[in-house]
């Protein structure tokens, strides 16, 4: 089944602490995993994605944690800040033809108070 | 580089009108371009797909007659709703990928459809 489980669906942070969103997907075939953020109103930006043969990928403060054998993935935001305030969203996608398509999880939306 | 827009951001019209929805992509040439529909505090729902030069593929449950899409060239498509109600107000948003697998793609702003 083509599913992508994200939690929490809602997270409050304090400013410069951490926050992390998670994602479970079912799929072998996936083997891509992207993150997007979303301020309201304006269309999702990519933030950072990681494919399977690797399993960290840092940008910045923003690492994508994959544990294939768990078929999980993570998002850590190190040192929230309150401009990181959005709607997250992980995604997942597999090879070539509708296998390619994005599936998205339903969204974490991160507060980050200063 | 990789950026894509979309015009108009925001349309309001009367129940019944259609209305048309651009997508382009700017500094490069889109393979494939989507479109999704995302309502009030929920996830983007995938309602098809579309290459340059041929007919869209439309996910289950999308009415092709109703969500019309052109995809004239390699940066610019068109989502035409057709005879809308106050239903099928939401947000649109579209993306595009440059490379051969569909995985990185890259969105637009969204357009915000109020129907009257």
């Amino acid at each position: 089944q083509q599913q992508v489980k994200q939690s929490p669906q809602s997270l409050i942070v304090q400013k410069g602490g951490i926050s992390i969103i998670n994602c479970a997907y079912e799929n072998t075939a996936f083997d891509y995993f992207p993150w997007y953020q979303q301020f309201p109103g304006k269309g999702p930006a990519l933030l950072i994605a990681i494919r399977p043969d690797v399993s960290e990928k840092k940008e910045g403060r923003f690492t994508i944690s994959f544990n294939k054998s768990a078929k999980q993935f993570s998002l850590h935001i190190m040192d929230s800040q309150p401009g990181d305030s959005a709607t997250y969203f992980c995604a997942a996608s597999g090879r070539g033809g509708s296998q390619g398509n994005l599936i998205f999880g339903k969204g974490t939306k991160l507060s980050v108070k200063p | 580089g990789a950026v894509v827009s979309q015009h108009p951001s925001r349309v309001i019209c009367k129940s019944g009108t259609s209305v048309k929805i651009e997508c382009r992509s700017l500094d490069f040439q889109a393979t494939t371009m989507f479109w999704y529909r995302q309502f009030p505090k929920q996830s983007l729902m995938l309602m098809a797909t579309s290459n340059e030069g041929s007919k869209a593929t439309y996910e289950q449950g999308v009415e092709k007659d109703k969500f019309l899409i052109n995809h004239a060239s390699l940066t610019l498509s068109t989502l035409t709703v057709t005879s809308a109600h106050p239903e099928d107000s939401s947000f649109y948003i579209c993306s595009a990928t440059r490379n051969y697998r569909l995985d990185t793609q890259y969105f637009g702003p969204g357009t915000r459809l109020t129907v009257l």
